[in-house]
């Protein structure tokens, strides 16, 4: 079975320092995993994936991620928040069936403290 | 939100009475998607559907049932309401083709169970 871990509930950072949203993964065979973004109201908006190759992915509104395979983490980043980035930010496993389910973590709200 | 939209947006039953939600997308897509969202949990799915009258039970099936007649359509039906299954429902779809591997989600029913 796969399973994702994102230990903290919550991420205050203030605007313009660094960024990072933990996430830690557990899947039997190469992971395929995912960071996902819900603002209020909204449903979840797609920012980046790993599927293969570089560690360091690159996504949507200067976010980027980093695989670490020995550590099974896939940590979002950003060099400098922005208050706008305050959301709700989900990882995900992605098992290598057909069917494509993804198995999401519990969450991290981040705030951006102007 | 990608050519999916999810009616009702809002609804307010009552205890053991009958619902039914309706996904439908314009993207053509194989894969579609029910899941519920719960402070904590993040989001789990509930069934899966990968073809017109093709379906299978996700992590947390009991109590609700699914149907897809057309491509464009997929059903998801609680037959006897409980207050457990308040929550905010949301339909996704994918490609199998599509090598970018992405879900793509609607904006999100928010059911409420009284």
């Amino acid at each position: 079975a796969q399973s994702v871990a994102q230990p903290e509930d919550q991420v205050n950072v203030a605007e313009g320092n660094p960024l990072t949203v933990k996430c830690t993964y557990s899947v039997s065979g190469n992971p395929y995993l995912f960071w996902y973004v819900q603002y209020p109201n909204r449903g979840l908006q797609f920012l980046l994936k790993y599927i293969t190759g570089d560690n360091l992915v690159k996504g949507s509104y200067g976010f980027e991620a980093e695989f670490n395979k020995s550590q099974t983490s896939f940590h979002l980043k950003k060099p400098s928040a922005l208050v706008s980035d305050s959301a709700l930010y989900f990882c995900a496993v992605r098992d290598t069936g057909s069917a494509r389910q993804l198995t999401f973590g519990s969450g991290t709200q981040l705030t951006v403290l102007p | 939100d990608a050519g999916i939209t999810q009616s009702p947006r809002h609804k307010v039953t009552e205890t053991g009475t009958p619902v039914t939600l309706r996904c439908h997308q314009t993207e053509n897509h194989r894969y579609m998607y029910w899941y519920r969202q719960d402070p904590g949990h993040g989001l789990r799915l509930i069934h899966y559907s990968y073809g017109v009258k093709d379906t299978d039970k996700g992590e947390v099936s009991d109590g609700y049932s699914v149907s897809r007649s057309k491509t464009e359509d997929f059903l998801l039906t609680l037959e006897s309401a409980t207050s457990s299954q308040t929550s905010v429902y949301f339909c996704a779809i994918s490609d199998p083709s599509d090598s970018l591997h992405e879900q793509f989600f609607g904006p999100g029913t928010r059911l409420t169970v009284l």
